[in-house]
């Protein structure tokens, strides 16, 4: 089945600092991938996305590269904010042809960036 | 548009008594979502719903769990009878599944549920 491997948490950063959360996944064919984040208090909302192999999602000044032959959507950052501290999730869902309504999480990265 | 409502946003009750979380889903959304999260074990999915049909409720953890959806703007989620061991945040979630690129879910502010 569909398997999502995050980094494990809770990193923490001084401001500026760059970031990286490493996400790996197991599925077959070719799943959409995608990163949500939580601040504290309020209910996960998509980050980024990318949907074929070699796609680039950003936002925010966030980006992730879905690399199909290391199965792996890295998250990263050049300089971080106290405000990007939150959860990070990386996700995945099947292929549009398998039906893809469904996602699968994994554990989440608690990230704290202290000034 | 106002986004995935859910109330209430903070619940206390005893153990034994019965407990009911609702949600509204994103206007014209045809899929909804119910996950619980806790420190233990992550995020969970409990059941879907498509075109207020539940799909899948493997996730559901035990019989005292259930949800419905009457109609295509409400959801509810009940446990009865509750137990300590189910206080955790209840989120509610909504999609156009299929019918959206990029199969985005759009989370509602969760309940955060505590049984005493």
């Amino acid at each position: 089945g569909n398997s999502v491997t995050q980094m494990e948490g809770p990193v923490t950063l001084s401001e500026e600092a760059f970031l990286t959360i490493n996400c790996t996944y197991t599925a077959t064919g070719y799943p959409s991938l995608f990163w949500y984040v939580q601040y504290p208090g309020e209910g996960l909302q998509l980050l980024l996305k990318a949907t074929k192999a070699d796609d680039k999602g950003s936002n925010k000044g966030f980006e992730a590269t879905y690399r199909k032959e290391t199965t792996s959507f890295h998250l990263e950052k050049g300089s971080v904010q106290v405000s990007d501290s939150a959860v990070y999730f990386c996700a995945l869902s099947r292929p549009p042809n398998f039906g893809n309504e469904k996602l699968t999480f994994g554990t989440g990265t608690r990230l704290t960036i202290i000034p | 548009d106002a986004g995935v409502i859910q109330s209430p946003r903070h619940e206390v009750t005893e153990m034994g008594q019965e407990v009911t979380l609702r949600c509204k889903p994103i206007s014209g959304h045809d899929y909804l979502f119910w996950y619980r999260q806790t420190m233990m074990r992550g995020l969970e999915l409990l059941i879907y719903f498509n075109n207020n049909v539940p799909i899948d409720d493997s996730g559901m953890p035990e019989d005292r769990f259930s949800a419905k959806m009457p109609n295509a703007s409400f959801s509810t989620l009940k446990i009865q009878p509750s137990e300590p061991r189910d206080s955790a945040v209840y989120f509610c979630a909504s999609s156009l599944g299929l019918r959206s690129p990029y199969n985005e879910q759009f989370f509602g502010p969760g309940t955060r549920l505590t049984v005493l």
